[in-house]
C-alpha cells in the first residue's frame, strides 16, 4: 500500500516563507509522479495551486511554487499572507491510472 | 463560464444504492477524462475513480473497487458515479475534477454534494 506523506501542520509569519513537502513511504517523488499541488479552505472545493511539479495554475499568484527537493515535491510560499491560512495537499500519479492524495498540511499564518 | 455541478447525494442505509451525477459546462466535456474524488467529514481528500474521455477505461482505488461504477452521457454533459452496497465508511462530500490528462493533475473541480450513509 504507497501512503504519500506531508507535515499535518505548519506555522508560518506573515512575510514568511515555507516550504511543504510531499513524500512517499516507499521510493522517491520524481517528476514522473506529476506532482500537483491544491489549497482547501473549511467547506470549499479545492483549488489548484501547482501541477506538472512546477507549472502554477492560471491565476495563482507568483508567491507560490513547486520544485522536487531531494527525494520530495515541495511546495514553496513565499511571502506568506494571512489568507494563505488552509490546507495544502498533494496528489501523486502512480501510474495505471491510480492517483494517491497526501493527507494535508494544516498551514497556520501567524 | 467553465463549471462542474454535482447533485444526488442525501442520506442513505448501509447496502443501499445512490447515484451522483455531476453537470459540465463551458468547455468540450467529450474531450476530457474525469474523475470522483471524496473527503470524509474533517479528513482529507482521497481520489475514488477517473473515466477516461470516451468512457472506454476506467480504474478506481481499492476503496471502490468492486463496489462504485463510473459513466457518462457526453450527449448531456454528464458524468455519474454509481454507489452499491455503501458503507457507512463512504460518508463524505463527493467532488467531480476535470483532469488535466497530459499532466495527470485536476484543473476543474465541482463544489461537492454529501453523501451520508447511516441507519
Amino acid at each position: 500500500q504507497t501512503v504519500v506523506t506531508q507535515e499535518p501542520s505548519f506555522s508560518v509569519s506573515p512575510g514568511g516563507t515555507v516550504t511543504l513537502t510531499c513524500g512517499l513511504t516507499s521510493g522517491s517523488v520524481s517528476t514522473t509522479s506529476y506532482p500537483s499541488w491544491y489549497q482547501q479552505t473549511p467547506g470549499q472545493a479545492p483549488l489548484t495551486l501547482i501541477y506538472n511539479t512546477d507549472t502554477r495554475s492560471s491565476g495563482v499568484p507568483d508567491r507560490f511554487s513547486g520544485s522536487i527537493l531531494g527525494n520530495k515535491a515541495a511546495l514553496t510560499i513565499t511571502g506568506a499572507q494571512a489568507d494563505d491560512e488552509s490546507h495544502y495537499y498533494c496528489v501523486l500519479y502512480l501510474g495505471s491510472g491510480i492517483w494517491v492524495f497526501g493527507g494535508g498540511t494544516k498551514l497556520t499564518v501567524l | 463560464q467553465v463549471q462542474l455541478v454535482e447533485s444526488g447525494g442525501g442520506v442513505v442505509q448501509p447496502g443501499r444504492s445512490l447515484r451522483l451525477s455531476c453537470e459540465a459546462s463551458g468547455f468540450a466535456f467529450k474531450n476530457y477524462a474525469m474523475n470522483w474524488v471524496r473527503q470524509a467529514p474533517g479528513k482529507g481528500l482521497e481520489w475514488v475513480a477517473v473515466l477516461s474521455f470516451d468512457g472506454s477505461n476506467e480504474y478506481y482505488a481499492d476503496s471502490a473497487k468492486g463496489r462504485f461504477i463510473m459513466s457518462r452521457d457526453n450527449s448531456q454533459n454528464t458524468l455519474y458515479l454509481q454507489m452499491n452496497s455503501l458503507r457507512p465508511e463512504d460518508t463524505a462530500v463527493y467532488f467531480c475534477a476535470r483532469l488535466h490528462w497530459e499532466f495527470h493533475a485536476f484543473d476543474i473541480w465541482g463544489q461537492g454534494t454529501m453523501v451520508t450513509v447511516s441507519s
